[in-house]
């Protein structure tokens, strides 16, 4: 099984670009790699998926390196409501494919 | 329109109960599943539906048993309800099983006292 590894906590200020790393080491050959923002009384909320290189779309990028064992979710100009827990997921790769959430980001955004 | 749905929002009982919790999605999606966020804000995936059929059935106790009456609903049927049964159940659906992007419901808090 694909485990993910990541910070706890990070702290960040309005404006400023966020980079959250997430360590999958067994990352299985098919598997993707998904990134989830979770707020408060919320279910989570996709944002991104990627399987190799870079990926971006409106609201993040994804940059997964060749060898595809940690991937980066980088938001550019984070503001107040970003604050939010952010999950790192590795799975996909079959139907029956475990798919397991790590601990989460919980990342903190101040004025 | 509410692409995932849950009901009800908030459960709460009494252990060695019986409950259900109903999950409907609109997304005509093929896949929908069950997980749990306990107190330390884990999210464990349960259960996954593909198509009506079981495809992901993770160590839960039989006490849990989900049921799919078409692959627009995905109900969590528990029975004989435990304190540790206490959590955050949400539902969620994907095109399909494979590496669609989930979508979730708002979540259901059952309460068991």
């Amino acid at each position: 099984l694909a485990k993910t590894t990541q910070p706890i906590s990070m702290d960040s200020y309005e404006g400023q670009e966020v980079n959250i790393t997430c360590s999958h080491n067994n990352i299985a050959t098919n598997d993707y790699i998904t990134w989830y923002q979770q707020f408060p009384s919320q279910g989570p909320r996709f944002i991104i998926q990627g399987y190799k290189t870079k990926v971006t779309n409106e609201v993040a990028s994804l940059f997964i390196p060749a060898d595809r064992k940690s991937s980066t979710l980088s938001l550019p100009r984070v503001s107040l409501s970003d604050t939010a827990v952010y999950y790192c997921l590795v799975g996909g790769s079959s139907s029956a494919s475990k798919i397991i959430f790590g601990s989460g980001t919980r990342l903190s955004i101040r004025p | 329109d509410t692409a995932v749905s849950q009901t009800p929002k908030y459960l709460v009982t009494q252990m060695g109960n019986d409950k259900s919790i109903k999950c409907e999605q609109n997304l005509g999606h093929d896949t929908m599943y069950w997980y749990k966020q306990d107190s330390k804000k884990f999210l464990k995936i349960m259960f996954s539906y593909n198509n009506k059929e079981l495809i992901i059935n993770e160590t839960v106790p039989n006490r849990f048993s989900p049921k799919s009456p078409d692959k627009a609903h995905l109900n969590l049927h528990i029975n004989s309800l435990e304190l540790g049964d206490s959590a955050v159940y949400f539902c969620a659906s994907s095109q399909d099983s494979r590496r669609g992007e989930q979508y979730f419901g708002p979540g259901t808090r059952l309460t068991v006292t």
